[in-house]
């Protein structure tokens, strides 16, 4: 199932910004504000860095933000650093079954 | 500090049963929501299944009739019984605490154990 969809890859230059989108459907992210996001570096476990669309965990870098429109959500990443570098992942909690669905994941590359 | 260490993942044959554990530090499982989240090789990651506080089960229904979510508070651990497995069961598994309010959201990961499933 691909419920919810990401570019399989964004690139940016240190200091600059990127966005990151996640488009679903009605049923999985339009209807719900019940979005997060995870970071992934190789080898590791994620870590969320948003959730409920735009609130940051403690300890996650106000670089980090996260909107939503609509059937599509964003995450926003400011002042690009080198350990940025990672994979992205969307999700969505839905009553539906299952309750919980990710993207397929964004290779963000530091240039 | 909250803690997750799996542990029992392997190679099993098709078919073959495994069961994976969590040890949790910092924190009481039986007072929290808790997951199980794979993610097969260069794959997205997929929900398997959660414990809530009360001791109530969900799974995903591609595992629903196999596998098995449990707890052990006196061990303060956490476990997934995995039987009749399959090639597409590979997948690295981790456990994972969620935030209060039932949405889902994975706010704390073990490190993840490596399960491959030969057939």
């Amino acid at each position: 199932q691909s419920a919810l969809t990401q570019p399989a890859s964004v690139s940016g230059s240190p200091g600059q910004s990127i966005t990151i989108s996640c488009t679903g459907t009605s049923s999985y992210l339009g209807d719900y504000n019940y979005v997060s996001w995870y970071q992934q570096h190789p080898g590791k476990a994620p870590k969320l860095i948003i959730y409920g669309v735009s609130n940051r965990p403690s300890g996650v870098s106000n670089r980090f933000s996260g909107s939503k429109s609509g059937n599509t959500a964003s995450l926003s990443i400011s002042g690009l650093q080198a350990e940025d570098e990672a994979h992205y992942y969307c999700s969505s909690y839905t009553t539906s079954s299952p309750p919980v669905v990710f993207g397929g994941g964004t290779k963000l590359t530091v240039l | 500090e909250v803690q997750l260490v799996e542990s029992g993942g392997g190679l099993i044959q098709s078919g073959g049963s495994l069961r994976l554990s969590c040890a949790a530090s910092g924190f009481t499982v039986r007072g929290n929501y808790m997951s199980w989240v794979r993610q097969a090789p260069g794959m997205r990651l997929e929900w398997v299944s959660i414990i809530y506080n009360d001791g109530t089960t969900y799974y995903a229904d591609s595992v629903k009739g196999r596998f098995t979510i449990s707890r052990d508070n006196s061990k303060n651990t956490l476990y997934l019984q995995m039987n009749r497995l399959r090639a597409e069961d590979t997948a690295v598994y981790y456990c994972a605490t969620l935030l209060p309010g039932g949405f889902y959201y994975f706010d704390h990961w073990g490190q993840g154990t490596l399960v491959t499933v030969s057939s």
